[in-house]
């Protein structure tokens, strides 16, 4: 079974640009959440899809967006980024409707703004 | 909502000595307590979990103890090895309904050997 795949892996973007990155959950997971993970931050929890609705939802700037289609694939967009947006970004998939299901990670894609 | 801290946020040992990672957290309907291991480079996996119906929970040289009325719980590593060395992560969730696990901001785990 193949795990959570997450596109690209590194991204270097201008102050100013937006930039969209991808997760592939596992086969058959339905729930999608996204994390910020910095140094020192640990995992900032951006936002969860669920049946391609956002079901919860962090405490970010409206500049993050997501989506989620109907295969259970995510996308998250970041717009006008500033510096402060580079970090790690896990995105995470489980396969139960209800809390207490494992989270499995991606590898994350790491985002440099400059 | 939920908040949960997490210390030490750096912890060095030798090996073969125990190691304990603690937490705390603060809505008292959490009722799910998993933790996660990073490694460098690599990404989050879980290693153990506990839910609120029980107290402790072992898992070879790992084991998790909940106090739920103290709103703590922990994890112990006993006979470290350097593959020990990682980041670990706390958080707290509750079963049911649409609940995502709020982390810790982390623990850096090294083990000298």
């Amino acid at each position: 079974k193949a795990g959570v795949t997450q596109t690209p892996r590194y991204l270097i973007k201008t102050r100013g640009q937006q930039v969209t990155l991808s997760c592939s959950p596992i086969s058959g997971h339905r729930s999608v959440s996204w994390y910020q993970q910095t140094p020192g931050q640990g995992l900032q929890f951006l936002f969860e899809y669920f049946s391609e609705t956002q079901r919860n939802k962090g405490n970010f700037p409206g500049r993050f967006s997501g989506r989620q289609f109907s295969n259970s694939r995510s996308e998250m967009n970041v717009s006008t980024l500033e510096l402060g947006d580079s970090a790690l970004y896990l995105c995470a998939s489980s396969s139960v409707v209800q809390g207490g299901a494992e989270a499995f990670f991606g590898q994350g894609t790491r985002l440099t703004v400059v | 909502g939920e908040n949960v801290e997490q210390h030490p946020s750096t912890l060095s040992v030798q090996e073969g000595d125990s190691a304990v990672i603690k937490c705390t957290y603060s809505d008292s309907a959490s009722n799910y307590f998993p933790w996660y291991k990073q490694e460098l480079g690599k990404r989050p996996q879980l290693i153990i979990d506990i839910r609120s119906n029980v107290g402790e929970k072992k898992d070879q040289r790992i084991a998790v103890t909940l106090n739920k009325t103290a709103k703590h719980f922990s994890l112990h590593i006993t006979e470290t090895q350097p593959e020990d060395s990682a980041v670990y992560f706390c958080a707290a969730s509750r079963m049911g309904g649409s609940y995502i696990p709020t982390f810790g901001r982390g623990t850096s785990l090294i083990v000298h050997p």
